[in-house]
């Protein structure tokens, strides 16, 4: 079956910019993480959603960062006034419902602030 | 929040060698993943193994969760096992992977 989906896969744009990042998780999948992985690092937790709502948003660095799941399944990372500290590449995961099950990551979205 | 490590950081082997890799967390966990990221950048999936021992061909990994360790073993090294290998928990009162800085595992033909 279908993986988790992400696009776009790379994504290069100018200081200052609006950007939006999508993931499409695993079909069913009930729970939606975005996490951060900067360059020799491991990825950084930013959201969860359970069905459509945040349940934890602690991650979001700033308020520029913002995440919706509207319909309990896509969701879309947003990132208004980007930095070039913004640069990584940004990893979408879902599990299925219920208590303590495993995280299936996408392949990801590069973004590149020039 | 939970503290994770990983050792060592760099490993390089011939092809054939066997290796352990270590994952030590600061409190009581959920859920622990490893994984393998790969030189494009994938993340995939090696285990769940909150608790217990798991085997998947060249692949085994042991979780003693009491004792707050986890160990990846690799048997007979091959060159497309290279990468980056990454354990990742979850604290029992949160549903967030907290992950480690990983291991840079080299293969060598």
């Amino acid at each position: 079956g279908a993986g988790v989906s992400q696009t776009p896969s790379n994504k290069v744009t100018e200081k200052g910019k609006y950007v939006e990042l999508r993931c499409d998780p695993i079909s069913g999948h009930t729970a939606l993480y975005w996490y951060r992985q900067s360059l020799g690092q491991g990825p950084e937790f930013l959201i969860y959603f359970q069905g459509t709502g945040a349940a934890d948003d602690s991650g979001l660095p700033n308020d520029r960062f913002f995440a919706v799941r509207p319909e309990g399944s896509v969701s879309t990372l947003k990132i208004q006034r980007t930095e070039r500290g913004d640069s990584a590449v940004y990893l979408c995961a879902s599990s299925p419902e219920g208590d303590y099950q495993p995280q299936h990551f996408g392949d990801g979205t590069r973004l590149s602030i020039l | 929040g939970i503290q994770v490590e990983q050792s060592p950081p760099d490993l390089i082997l011939q092809e054939g060698a066997n290796s352990t890799l270590r994952c030590n967390f600061s409190d009581s966990v959920n859920n622990l993943q490893w994984f393998h990221q790969n030189p494009w950048g994938q993340l995939i999936n090696l285990f769940y193994i909150p608790s217990g021992t798991k085997q998947n061909g060249r692949l085994s990994a042991t979780t003693v969760a009491t004792e707050r360790y986890s160990l990846l073993y690799i048997s007979s090294s091959q060159t497309t096992d290279s990468g980056v290998y990454f354990c990742a928990v979850c604290e029992t009162s949160g549903s967030r992977l907290t992950f480690g800085e990983g291991t840079q595992l080299t293969v060598n033909p």
